[in-house]
C-alpha cells in the first residue's frame, strides 16, 4: 500500500533553514509528481510546491517562492523540501502529497505530516 | 489566481440528514475540482474528483456535481463518520493550485 512518511520537522527561529523530507513506498515514486501542503494551526490547507515526476518542472506558492526549494532522489524514493529565511507564518503542518496524475492532478495520497514550528 | 469560496463556513446536521456544500470559482474551471474530508489531527483524504469522480474506497452516499464556477458536494445520508472538515480543491490551473477555506460539519 502507499505510504508517504515526512520527517524533519521542528523548532527553528526566525531567518533560519529547515530541511524537510518525505519517503515513499508503495507505488513507483519515480512516475509521479509530488506535492508538499500545509495547515496553520487552526488554519485551512494551503499548496506548496510541486515537482514533476522526473524533476524536470517545479512549481512554488507565491508565499514561499525564492525561499524554499522541492526536490527529489528517485534513487531513494525520498521527496525533499528546502525551507530558508523562515518567518513565523510558515509555522504549520508540512505534508507530502502524491499526484493522482493521468490527466488529474490531485492529492491521492497524504503523509502523516510533520510540524514546523518557527519562533525565537 | 483562482480563488475558490466554501459555504457555509459550519454546517449543524443529524445523523441520516442529506448534506450539501457549495465551492464557487472565481472564474471558469471547467470540471478540474476536487472534494478532500479531513478529521482532527489527520491528513486530508481525497473523496471526489473531476467534480464528479468517487475516489475508490468512498462510500457511494458521497456525490460531487457541478462544472464551470458552481460546484456541490452531498452526502445523502449523514453517517457518525463524516463529521469532519470538507475541502474543494480547483486544479485548472496547472501549477497554481487553491484550495477552498473548509466547511466544518458539526453535530446539531
Amino acid at each position: 500500500q502507499v505510504q508517504l512518511v515526512e520527517s524533519g520537522g521542528g523548532v527553528v527561529q526566525p531567518g533560519g533553514s529547515l530541511r524537510l523530507s518525505c519517503a515513499a513506498s508503495g507505488f513507483t515514486f519515480s512516475s509521479y509528481g509530488m506535492h508538499w501542503v500545509r495547515q496553520a494551526p487552526g488554519k485551512g490547507l494551503e499548496w506548496v510546491a510541486f515537482i514533476r515526476y522526473d524533476g524536470s518542472n517545479k512549481y512554488y506558492a507565491d508565499s514561499v517562492k525564492g525561499r524554499f526549494t522541492i526536490s527529489r532522489d528517485n534513487s531513494k524514493n525520498t521527496l525533499y523540501l528546502q525551507m530558508n529565511s523562515l518567518r513565523a507564518e510558515d509555522t504549520a503542518v508540512y505534508y507530502c502529497a502524491k499526484d493522482m496524475d493521468y490527466g488529474d492532478s490531485v492529492f491521492d495520497y497524504w503523509g502523516q505530516g510533520t510540524l514546523v514550528t518557527v519562533s525565537s | 489566481d483562482i480563488q475558490m469560496t466554501q459555504s457555509p463556513s459550519t454546517l449543524s446536521a443529524s445523523v441520516g440528514d442529506r448534506v450539501t456544500i457549495t465551492c464557487r470559482a472565481s472564474q471558469s474551471i471547467s470540471s478540474w475540482l476536487a472534494w478532500y474530508q479531513q478529521k482532527p489531527g489527520k491528513a486530508p483524504k481525497l473523496l471526489i474528483y473531476k467534480a464528479s469522480s468517487l475516489e475508490s474506497g468512498v462510500p457511494s452516499r458521497f456525490s460531487g456535481s457541478g462544472s464551470g464556477t458552481e460546484f456541490t458536494l452531498t452526502i445523502s445520508s449523514l453517517q457518525p463518520d463524516d463529521f469532519a472538515t470538507y475541502y474543494c480543491q480547483q486544479y485548472n490551473s496547472y501549477g497554481r493550485w487553491t484550495f477552498g477555506q473548509g466547511t466544518k460539519v458539526e453535530i446539531k
